[in-house]
């Protein structure tokens, strides 16, 4: 399995556009967690589903964000419209049980000028 | 309220040298505890699982130890190579709740030669 593929890696943007964000989860993982990484807060968790189903959103800065996740091979992440304060590094993870070991992605750098 | 705590912040070692990184956490009920690495500009990796009733588990040079009745953990690592340089995560996984992991904020390790 090619892991957790996270796209785009790098993405450079200004104030007000609008970004989204990829994610493939490792095959058969039923859970999927955003988190947002910043140096001042470290990991953050933004939201995370089981089996596709949103279970808890309550890390999501505003309503500026918001996620999907279509089908168990895809999830995106959009920012509407995107602010500076919301550079950081966004990470995919995906895991077998909510307990179990997980598996990030590389991760997807914004910039928001 | 569930946290985790690490400590040092940072931390400055030369090459060859062990040192050991400590992580406190007010988390119930337990599940139990995962100490991650995450090199420069990747996602984080599992290092080493610890639950309940384990209180020493390695991992080549990384050796973990849990205090269950104190509700702390600690990672050695052992005669430090620069490759060891990178952000070591505490991350506690809760029994029951919405939100079943909680993250510490890291330590970042430097080897120097």
């Amino acid at each position: 399995d090619a892991g957790v593929i996270q796209s785009p890696r790098h993405e450079v943007t200004e104030m007000g556009q609008e970004v989204t964000l990829r994610c493939k989860p490792i095959s058969g993982h039923d859970y999927l967690f955003w988190y947002r990484q910043t140096m001042m807060r470290g990991l953050e968790l933004l939201i995370y589903f089981n089996n596709n189903v949103p279970i808890d959103d309550s890390g999501m800065p505003e309503d500026r964000f918001s996620a999907k996740m279509p089908n168990a091979s895809f999830s995106t992440l959009k920012i509407q419209p995107s602010e500076p304060r919301d550079s950081a590094v966004y990470f995919c993870a995906s895991s077998f049980r909510g307990t179990g070991e997980l598996f990030f992605g590389e991760g997807s750098r914004l910039t928001v000028l | 309220k569930n946290q985790v705590e690490q400590s040092p912040q940072s931390l400055i070692i030369l090459e060859g040298k062990n040192c050991t990184l400590q992580c406190n956490y007010t988390v119930s009920p337990f599940s139990n505890l995962r100490w991650y690495k995450q090199d420069t500009g990747r996602g984080p990796v599992s290092l080493t699982i610890m639950t309940f009733s384990e209180n020493t588990k390695s991992n080549g040079r990384y050796t973990a130890t849990l205090d269950a009745d104190t509700k702390q953990s600690s990672l050695h690592i052992t005669a430090s190579q620069l490759s060891d340089s990178a952000s070591y995560i505490c991350v506690v996984s809760l029994n029951s709740g919405n939100t079943p992991l909680v993250f510490g904020k890291g330590t970042r390790l430097s080897v120097i030669a």
